[in-house]
This record gives structure tokens, C-alpha cells and sequence, in this order.
């Protein structure tokens, strides 16, 4: 089952603008990841941020998030045409496991117009 | 980074074949593989767990005798559809992480199979 849920589920900005992403989940976690798909295409890894960490960044990419609220939010700032993808939210499914699958969110379609 | 090779990217099969899609972890051991299903414009649902050496667990309303997994090594694990049918078609992904991995590290997934049932 879908942890939760991804807001907006298609977002479509002008190059140059920043685009945020949004995303629920249900229980308790260790983590949260954000992943990147091409259409058609395989994930790749963005960023983790762990339970005790409350914002993180990476090149162009922030995560934010809120244990609190249970949400978390992926900022791409300076978007470019290349950042066209789908963006999901994933979090471990058990607690205090080190092999367990991840359970995705909905996800966000990105659209950057040049 | 770690690397994930799937195949094939694409395939395309007659109704009641099968299909054999491998999912290998090249750089790393992997006693665990994860396989999900991905509709269009939808999400990755988990289909079931493969185990090194062991029979794999499947989520709930995934049919073990349709798709069955065989992870014999520690770098390699195979799922096969079959008896194929169109509603089968889907995008198939594998995923994993390395065996010594820890609770807070990424996973990493295959290129995905396009699978087209026609």
C-alpha cells in the first residue's frame, strides 16, 4: 500500500522558476528519500533525510521535514527544462529494519517549459 | 555510486508466454531484492520480496504461481511472468540495497523492464 500522498500531482513551471513538492505519510519512520524519474526510465536516488534532521540540501535540491505534521517538502530552485520528471517521496515500510522495501508516494510530475 | 543492471529494458510477448526479467547488483551483494509494478502515471507498488537461498514473500493480492522470483545468487534475482496476459502489461522495476546496508541508505533500482503483452 501507498504510505501518502504527494502534492501537486502535476506542476508546470517556467525555466528558472523554483518548483515544491509536497509529501504525506502515515507512520513513524527512520527516514524519508526523495527519488527522481525520467519517463519510461529507472529511479535515482535525490536525497535522504533522516527522522532527527529537519532540512537538508543538496546542489539545487532542499528537503524539508516534519515529523510532527508526518510531511516533508522537495524545493528545486533555479529549475531548468532538464528537471522534467516525476518526483517521488519514499520511506522505509517497517521501523528498525535494515532490509526492508520502500513505499512510495503518488508522486509529482514536473514539467519545466524553456 | 552502487549499480542495479535490469533486462530487458523492453520486451514484448505473445498471451500465455512467459517472460524472465533479470535484476542484477553489480558492485554489491544483495541477499534482498525488492520487485514493484508501476502503471502509467502511477506509483511503484511493492509486488514481493526476493530472498537469497530462500522463497520470496509477496504482497497481498500478487499471485506467487504468476510471477514467480528465484534470487539464487547474491547478485542476482529473476522474476518470471507467466502465461502471460495483456493486464500484465506493466513497467517493472527491481530494487536494492547492499547486503551489510544499514537502516538510513538509499536503495537502488534497475532501469526498469517495459513488459507489452499483445
Amino acid at each position: 500500500s501507498q504510505q501518502g500522498e504527494e502534492d501537486p500531482q502535476a506542476l508546470s513551471i517556467q525555466e528558472g522558476e523554483n518548483a515544491t513538492m509536497n509529501c504525506s505519510y502515515k507512520t513513524s519512520i527512520n527516514n524519508l528519500q526523495w527519488y527522481r524519474q525520467n519517463s519510461g526510465r529507472g529511479l535515482v536516488h535525490l536525497i535522504l533525510i533522516r527522522s532527527n534532521e529537519r532540512e537538508k540540501h543538496s546542489g539545487r535540491l532542499r528537503v524539508t521535514l516534519d515529523t510532527s505534521k508526518k510531511s516533508s517538502s522537495l524545493l528545486i530552485t533555479a529549475s531548468r527544462a532538464a528537471d522534467t520528471a516525476s518526483y517521488f517521496c519514499a520511506t522505509p515500510s517497517a521501523l528498525n529494519s535494515g532490509n526492508t522495501p520502500l513505499v512510495f508516494g503518488k508522486g509529482t510530475r514536473l514539467s519545466v517549459i524553456a | 555510486g552502487a549499480v542495479v543492471s535490469q533486462h530487458p529494458s523492453r520486451v514484448i510477448c505473445k498471451s500465455g508466454t512467459s517472460v524472465k526479467i533479470e535484476c542484477r547488483s553489480l558492485d554489491f551483494q544483495a541477499t534482498t531484492m525488492f520487485w514493484y509494478r508501476q502503471f502509467p502515471k502511477q506509483s511503484l507498488m511493492l509486488m514481493a520480496t526476493s530472498n537469497e537461498g530462500s522463497k520470496a514473500t509477496y504482497e497481498q493480492g500478487v499471485e506467487k504461481d504468476k510471477f514467480l522470483i528465484n534470487h539464487a545468487s547474491l547478485t542476482l534475482s529473476t522474476l518470471t511472468v507467466t502465461s502471460a496476459h495483456p493486464e500484465d502489461s506493466s513497467f517493472y522495476i527491481c530494487s536494492a540495497r547492499p547486503s551489510q546496508g544499514q537502516m538510513n541508505t538509499e536503495a537502488f533500482f534497475g532501469q526498469g523492464t517495459r513488459l507489452t503483452v499483445v
